[in-house]
């Protein structure tokens, strides 16, 4: 089975503070994402990459950055956190173009 | 751009019922389009998925069809469980790339 693993599943964080989100896939995939979820407005896309050392913004990336050195970890960084990114973030994967994407379990960030 | 429309939830059903989702979407080219669940605390699985026109996606008792005159793969089952409570998300992945566009989610709660 595809393992996406994201390490922190509930953050609480003060505003202004950096924030570093991890996501680890075991498969060897070659694309791997960022979403945000918020009620009523579905999965938003905040970065994806399709290689390493590779990115692409996505619809929402203002007030985020992605790292992926690594082929299996793509990380998310919130460089100031403010009240208006807490939320669920989800990490995903997928092999390569128009292949199933697989998702992790999220990660819940409250910014107080 | 691309997007996805979901009917509005929730969506309350007693056991046995049967179940409608509808998702219409907009996109150019051929999209493969999927349905995800989430069920409580968890992040999103793969329900099924459909990748071209007329396509029938199926698992777990729940069925969708690629209809490209009318734009829609509206999500099916015949008796639903107490254990199918849990947000459905309607999805594309567009036919150039690997990124998902995503509806709002359906909110179900099935009663005994």
């Amino acid at each position: 089975d595809v393992k996406v693993t994201q390490s922190s599943r509930y953050l609480v964080k003060r505003t202004g503070e950096k924030v570093f989100l991890e996501c680890v896939q075991d498969m060897d995939h070659e694309n791997m994402f960022w979403y945000r979820q918020d009620p009523g407005l579905g999965l938003r896309l905040i970065y994806f990459s399709y290689d390493v050392k590779m990115k692409e913004k996505g619809d929402i990336p203002e007030g985020y950055s992605v790292s992926r050195e690594k082929k299996e970890r793509f990380s998310l960084i919130l460089e100031s956190a403010s009240t208006n990114q807490t939320s669920m973030y989800l990490c995903a994967s997928s092999p390569g173009l128009r292949n199933t994407i697989y998702f992790g379990e999220g990660s819940w960030l409250t910014v107080v | 751009g691309d997007s996805v429309t979901q009917m509005e939830g929730p969506v309350t059903l007693s056991e046995e019922a049967f179940l409608t989702i509808n998702c219409t979407y907009t996109a150019t080219g051929y999209p493969s389009l999927f349905w995800y669940v989430q069920y409580p605390g968890e992040g999103l699985q793969l329900l099924l998925k459909a990748t071209k026109a007329d396509d029938k996606g199926s698992n777990k008792g729940f069925e969708a069809t690629y209809r490209k005159e009318t734009t829609s793969f509206h999500l099916e089952k015949g008796s639903v469980q107490v254990s199918d409570s849990a947000v459905y998300f309607c999805a594309l992945q567009e036919t150039s790339g690997s990124r998902l566009t995503f509806g709002e989610g359906t909110q179900l709660t099935v009663n005994p």
